[in-house]
């Protein structure tokens, strides 16, 4: 059974950089999609981007210019980060995986518990 | 940019079906999905490729999608049925989420 737990600061200063890990357990990067997702009371759910099984990785294009995602299949784990963090960027973010690419529609089928990170100096 | 629009709330008897809608430009032509999420929880993937059940989800939950609505249905409606309903499709090269429906079973 897959199970997503992500890791990182829960707090970050403004202008810095947010950095989160998420690991996979019983299941492998070296297949489907992997997804950051996060959520606010403001904007509700909102994608972030994904890193796919052959590298290949996807941004929300409002996001784009900050974010990089990354995988290490070595350790089962992928990374978010996000540049030049404003007060916009607090939220609880959530790793989820989808099965094949997101135009096909098969959805988020395993999330992760999420975690808070707050951006305040 | 793509929106995706729901009702902030919809409310059922146990029992009954409980209909939450979501709207968007030509959201038929598109691959709709559903998610369940209960308070301090994360979201649980509900329907998928608009009729779809994803796996563990009950029967009485069903999808459809034509025109511009796609629609989630729940049939025989329960308590533990309540909770925040959204709903996702894909547009553009990006996910949409819906603002999400707030289901209380009364």
């Amino acid at each position: 059974q897959v199970q997503l737990q992500e890791s990182g600061p829960g707090l970050v200063k403004p202008s810095e950089t947010l950095s989160l890990t998420c690991t996979v357990s019983g299941g492998s990067l070296t297949r489907n999609y992997w997804n950051w997702v996060r959520q606010t009371p403001e904007k509700g759910l909102e994608w972030v981007g994904y890193i796919s099984y052959t590298g290949s990785t996807n941004y929300n294009p409002s996001l784009r210019s900050r974010v990089t995602i990354s995988g290490d299949a070595s350790r089962n784990q992928f990374s978010l980060k996000v540049t030049s963090v404003t007060a916009a960027d607090t939220a609880v973010y959530y790793c989820a995986r989808d099965l094949n690419d997101i135009s096909t529609g098969t959805g988020f089928d395993i999330w992760g518990r999420g975690t808070m990170v707050t951006v305040s100096s | 940019s793509y929106e995706l629009t729901q009702p902030p709330s919809v409310s059922v008897s146990p029992g009954q079906t409980a209909s939450i809608t979501c709207s968007g430009d030509r959201l038929g032509d598109k691959y709709a999905c559903w998610y369940q999420q209960k308070p301090g929880q994360s979201p649980v993937l509900v329907i998928y490729q608009n009729t779809g059940r994803a796996s563990g989800i009950p029967e009485r939950f069903s999808g459809s999608n034509s025109g511009n609505t796609a629609t989630l249905t729940i049939s025989g409606t329960q308590a533990t049925d309540e909770a925040d309903y959204y709903c996702q499709a894909w547009d553009s090269g990006t996910v949409v989420f819906g603002g999400g429906t707030k289901l209380t079973v009364l």
